[in-house]
């Protein structure tokens, strides 16, 4: 099965930087996603990583250690629109007919304060 | 950019009706579709996987019957939710794969927000 821990609040400041930290045990690993969800709304791609090391876009960044079993997302220069809910997910090795599903984290909620 | 659509998203039935929920991707094909379900606060639960033309396959604990799940095109996947009842009552999410594809992202329909009086 798969298991992935994620802390579940994260509160900063306008302009700061938050790293969201994301650990994993899993049967079957082929990368690691980042999705951002607003309140009623549907989760949105953010950055994947199937590979050690930093994927950098724009203020969102993220790494991977797939030896550590572990990940996170960066996010710089804070903005009042980055208060979401987000979540890290393994994707499954793309075999069988159950292949390249997605198992979510349980979501680290992130409140930007002016 | 990839677009799935989802409808409808609100609906509010009787206990013991059944209510379908459609999933579309747009402009793309989706030989696999993701179906989730969300309670409030809480993570994305995958609950199947639809594959065009063959059966799909259930998370463990998800009742096949109750959740009935058909993916008759490449474009074109359906939830029907069988003899509703209020602990159904929660946000259904698709997202499809698109065929050929290998950057590790899935697109997400807006949802369906699914209330059982």
């Amino acid at each position: 099965g798969q298991s992935l821990e994620q802390p579940s609040e994260v509160t900063a400041v306008e302009g700061a930087i938050v790293q969201i930290n994301c650990t994993y045990q899993t049967s079957g690993f082929y990368g690691l996603s980042w999705y951002q969800q607003h309140d009623g709304g549907a989760p949105t791609f953010l950055s994947y990583n199937a590979l050690d090391g930093l994927e950098e876009t724009g203020r969102f960044s993220s790494f991977l250690s797939r030896s550590d079993s572990y990940g996170y997302l960066l996010l710089q220069e804070l903005q009042m629109k980055d208060s979401a809910s987000y979540f890290c997910a393994v994707r499954s090795p793309p075999v069988k007919a159950a292949g390249n599903k997605l198992t979510f984290g349980g979501g680290t909620r992130v409140l930007v304060k002016p | 950019g990839a677009v799935v659509s989802q409808h409808p998203s609100w609906v509010i039935c009787k206990s013991g009706t059944s209510v379908k929920i459609e999933c579309r991707s747009l402009d793309f094909q989706a030989t696999t579709m993701f179906w989730y379900r969300q309670f409030p606060k809480q993570s994305l639960m995958l609950m199947a996987t639809s594959n065009e033309g063959s059966k799909a396959t259930y998370e463990q604990g998800v009742e096949k019957d109750k959740f009935l799940i058909n993916h008759a095109s490449l474009t074109l996947s359906t939830l029907t939710v069988t003899s509703a009842h209020p602990e159904d009552s929660s946000f259904y999410i698709c997202s499809a794969l698109p065929s050929g594809r290998n950057t590790g992202e899935l697109f997400f329909g807006e949802g369906s927000r699914l209330t059982v009086l």
